[in-house]
């Protein structure tokens, strides 16, 4: 089962318009996520995250928004540059015994036209 | 190093041979983690130790696979008799403990099962 969910595998946007990323999740123990940018041939690199205990983190022109009771949380990019162009994966972490485990969605492939 | 790295970058085996992949984590870095990522999937968790013990073992597909973690540095991560189904990118990362949320990517070993 698929507890982390990126159910868009690709989005295109223009150059200077908003990028919006969604992701949902089932489990409710998870209390931590986190976004990931992955370009072809590297490793997943960080980007932003948000604690289950807020519902908005930004940083720059990045920000995730988290709804709990939906569980669902998106990222925005605002505005979208070509250099934004990449694989983005929403990624959860468990709390209590598992909360060493981030778990992954599939990843949403973003292209931002010039 | 400044960095997680992984060798060897691009690995083509025969079916049935064993393979090595090897992990550099972050100095310092006491938590450690492999992942893959096969095709149009999300990253999917092997492995996770904690200095050199490996609390969660659950996500290692068969007993082909093994790890371990010596020193609390170098990992390797072992697939014997490997099968065409092994063919993913196998990325390790590594973070500074349990309580640091954010998880730093190698670059990933392309594992090719001819």
């Amino acid at each position: 089962d698929q507890q982390v969910k990126q159910n868009s595998p690709s989005l295109s946007v223009q150059e200077g318009r908003i990028s919006i990323l969604n992701c949902d999740y089932t489990n409710s123990m998870f209390d931590y996520f986190l976004w990931y940018k992955k370009y072809p041939a590297e490793g997943p690199t960080f980007l932003i995250s948000i604690s289950s205990i807020k519902d908005k983190n930004e940083d720059g022109r990045f920000t995730v928004f988290l709804n709990k009771s939906a569980k669902h949380l998106s990222l925005h990019i605002v505005p979208s540059q070509p250099g934004d162009s990449a694989v983005y994966f929403c990624a959860a972490k468990g709390s209590g015994g598992s909360n060493y485990k981030l778990t992954f969605g599939k990843g949403t492939l973003l292209t931002v036209n010039p | 190093g400044a960095g997680v790295s992984q060798s060897p970058s691009n690995k083509v085996t025969e079916k049935g041979k064993d393979v090595e992949l090897r992990c550099d984590p972050i100095s310092g870095h006491t938590a450690l983690y492999w992942y893959r990522q096969s095709l149009g999937q999300g990253l999917e968790f092997l492995i996770y130790f904690q200095g050199n013990s490996a609390p969660d073992k659950s996500g290692l597909p068969s007993d082909r696979f093994s790890a371990e973690r010596t020193g609390g540095s170098v990992s390797t991560l072992t697939i014997q008799r490997t099968q065409q189904e092994d063919s993913a990118v196998y990325l390790c990362a590594s973070s500074g403990g349990v309580l640091y949320t954010e998880a730093f990517f190698g670059q990933g070993t392309r594992l090719t099962v001819v």
